[in-house]
């Protein structure tokens, strides 16, 4: 059965600090490993990676793919108190099925 | 475009009724999926569908649930009859073959 874990389940840092929220996943058909932030509404697109290696948008966020020991990393550099969210991290089937984790719970702090 | 949008926001009804909730895609997506958000069990997939048809429906939880997708706009989600524990957030999301998915603002359910 095709299963995402994330961890930790909750952190809590201060402005400023660097998190680092993880994602290890089994799968069948590995298709794409995406990442969403959720705040209040509904979770909102961060990154999508389809092979090993690192994807950066512009400012603060970065993400790894391992797709040999199946893990992906979300690092976020320079925490502000509106990166208070839950991180949920999601595999892509080759059914373009997608199956998500229980997300991390981040709260910065001033 | 406007997003995925689904209807009603809220919905409150009394156990035992019969309760529909809806979704439009953003056009030109071929995948739709439903997903159930709790604390405990946090997001859940129910069911999805490929071009209109329904691919896994493994996640839907019993009977009670069924959902359709008539045509390429337009989606339902059916719960008859209804219970105190099928109260949560439920989510509408569609994609593009191999893209990622864009999610509706939801639908916050609560059987009293």
């Amino acid at each position: 059965e095709d299963k995402v874990v994330q961890s930790p389940l909750s952190l809590v840092v201060h402005e400023g600090d660097t998190v680092t929220l993880n994602c290890s996943y089994e799968v069948t058909n590995f298709r794409s490993l995406l990442w969403y932030k959720q705040e209040k509404k509904a979770p909102t697109f961060l990154f999508m990676l389809t092979s090993s290696g690192i994807e950066k948008k512009p400012g603060r966020l970065s993400s790894i793919l391992d797709k040999k020991e199946l893990f992906s990393i979300l690092n976020i550099t320079a925490t502000q108190t509106g990166d208070s969210a839950v991180y949920l991290c999601a595999h892509g089937g080759a059914t373009n099925k997608l199956i998500f984790g229980t997300g991390t719970l981040l709260a910065v702090q001033p | 475009d406007a997003g995925v949008i689904q209807s009603p926001r809220h919905e409150v009804t009394e156990m035992g009724q019969e309760v529909t909730l809806r979704c439009k895609p953003i056009s030109g997506h071929n995948s739709l999926f439903w997903y159930r958000q709790t604390m405990m069990r946090g997001l859940e997939l129910l069911i999805y569908f490929n071009n209109n048809v329904p691919i896994d429906d493994s996640g839907m939880p019993e009977d009670r649930f069924s959902a359709k997708m008539p045509n390429a706009s337009f989606s339902t989600l059916k719960i008859q009859p209804s219970e105190p524990r099928d109260s949560a957030v439920y989510f509408c999301a569609s994609s593009l073959k191999d893209g990622e998915a864009f999610f509706g603002q939801g639908t916050r359910l609560t059987v009293v």
